[in-house]
């Protein structure tokens, strides 16, 4: 079935680092792909998205591609901040039973010390 | 603009005892709705959605249950609860077919 697998953390960065997180995925056909960020005791936030390939989501900053030939829909950041501490996951869309839901990766913690 | 609320934000339960959380979206209507729970140092387990009022499918098998009495109100319930039903509940909405959009979270911790 579809899956996604993703860097395992923690990951602990300095103020103004360079960030990529890992994320790869299986699925059959053309899922879209997401990146969501969870704040510690808060909900998820959708941070990005990408639809199809060579697609590329950005928002805050951040960044990701759609890369249909690796399978892989990595996060990207060029200068983290404090702020960015947060559990990260990626997403894929799958439809399943004719209803479509998303597949979560397991996460992964960014640390970010001043 | 659309919003989805939960609560209780909290809940501290005796194992053995009933739970009802209840989750409602606002500013749009026949969304898909969807619980997950979150176990401490874990990813998102999807437990039920629901495409329209009294549709229902369960993901896994469990002691736990959900309603869909109106459009935009998902309920999650349980008979009587185990240790490990302790978790974090999310409830989301989608109005398009992928994209899904999340609630605060209730906290629920089984003593």
């Amino acid at each position: 079935g579809d899956s996604v697998t993703q860097m395992e953390g923690p990951v602990t960065l300095s103020e103004e680092a360079f960030l990529t997180i890992n994320c790869t995925y299986t699925a059959t056909g053309y899922p879209s792909l997401f990146w969501y960020v969870q704040y510690p005791g808060e909900g998820l936030q959708l941070l990005l998205k990408a639809t199809k390939a060579d697609d590329k989501g950005s928002n805050k900053g951040f960044e990701a591609t759609y890369r249909k030939e690796t399978t892989s829909f990595h996060l990207e950041k060029g200068s983290v901040q404090v702020s960015d501490s947060a559990v990260y996951f990626c997403a894929l869309s799958a439809t399943q039973g004719g209803s479509e839901k998303l597949v979560f990766g397991k996460g992964t913690k960014l640390t970010v010390n001043p | 603009s659309q919003t989805i609320h939960q609560w209780p934000a909290t809940l501290v339960q005796p194992v053995g005892s009933p739970l009802s959380l209840e989750c409602t979206v606002e500013g749009t209507s026949n969304p898909n709705l969807y619980w997950y729970r979150q176990a401490a140092g874990r990813g998102l387990q999807l437990l039920f959605y629901s495409v329209g009022i009294g549709q229902i499918s369960s993901e896994v098998p469990q002691n736990l249950s959900a309603s869909r009495p109106q459009d935009r109100q998902f309920i999650l319930s349980s008979k009587k609860l185990l240790l490990s039903d302790s978790g974090f509940y999310l409830c989301a909405w989608s109005a398009w077919p992928s994209e899904q959009y999340f609630g605060p979270g209730t906290r629920l911790t089984v003593t």
